[in-house]
């Protein structure tokens, strides 16, 4: 069964803390992604990655950053929280290949207070 | 880049009665076409998708779907909803050879008893 596993389910943190969002997935795939999750605005992606140390910025990169040393690895870092940054965060991750399909960790709350 | 459009943010049902979930993208490439399905507090789960072939493709959950491309629609259908599927749904579109996903702003499906 595939699986993709995020770290911390619920979190808090205060405004200019630094934040490590990690995610381990088990099926060997190329492709891995943080999207963010706010109410109305769907799913929009932050970072991708296709390959160990390789990344490419999505929609919304700004005041974040990524980290694949390893390939079943992907780390979404905040580097200084704001309150902007408050929502979910989900993780996934997809084989490379044509209709290949993307799965999703169970997500991170994050609250930023 | 793709533009996916869910034009229902909300659709309240009754139990048993039939339900569709409107999906239309924009790009005339071609594309792989997905709807997933969110659970409260859960990540997303795919339901069915669409890689060529027949047009109307079955999912999970009695689920299923219609790809119609000159109106570059992919919706969602079931006959018969149960209390169970209350949940969002989101679809999403990828193009070939590459290997981003693009999500629409989901559909709350609200079954009422």
């Amino acid at each position: 069964d595939v699986k993709v596993t995020q770290s911390s389910r619920y979190l808090v943190k205060r405004t200019g803390e630094k934040v490590f969002l990690e995610c381990v997935q088990d099926m060997d795939h190329e492709n891995m992604f943080w999207y963010r999750q706010d109410p109305g605005l769907g799913l929009r992606l932050i970072y991708f990655s296709y390959d160990v140390k390789m990344k490419e910025k999505g929609d919304i990169p700004e005041g974040y950053s990524v980290s694949r040393e390893k390939k079943e690895r992907f780390s979404l870092i905040l580097e200084s929280a704001s309150t902007n940054q408050t929502s979910m965060y989900l993780c996934a991750s997809s084989q490379t290949g044509q209709g290949n399909t993307i799965y999703f960790g169970e997500g991170s709350w994050l609250t930023v207070v | 880049a793709q533009s996916v459009t869910q034009l229902d943010s909300q659709v309240p049902v009754f139990e048993e009665a039939p339900v569709e979930l409107r999906c239309n993208y924009s790009s005339s490439v071609s594309v792989y076409l997905f709807w997933y399905v969110q659970y409260p507090n859960q990540g997303l789960q795919l339901l069915l998708k669409y890689l060529s072939g027949s047009t109307l493709v079955k999912g999970i959950n009695g689920f299923e779907a219609e790809f119609n491309k000159s109106q570059t629609s992919f919706h969602l259908r079931k006959p018969s909803v149960h209390i169970s599927d209350t949940a969002e749904y989101f679809c999403a579109v990828s193009e070939y050879n590459f290997n981003k996903f693009y999500f629409g702003s989901g559909t709350k499906l609200n079954v009422k008893p």
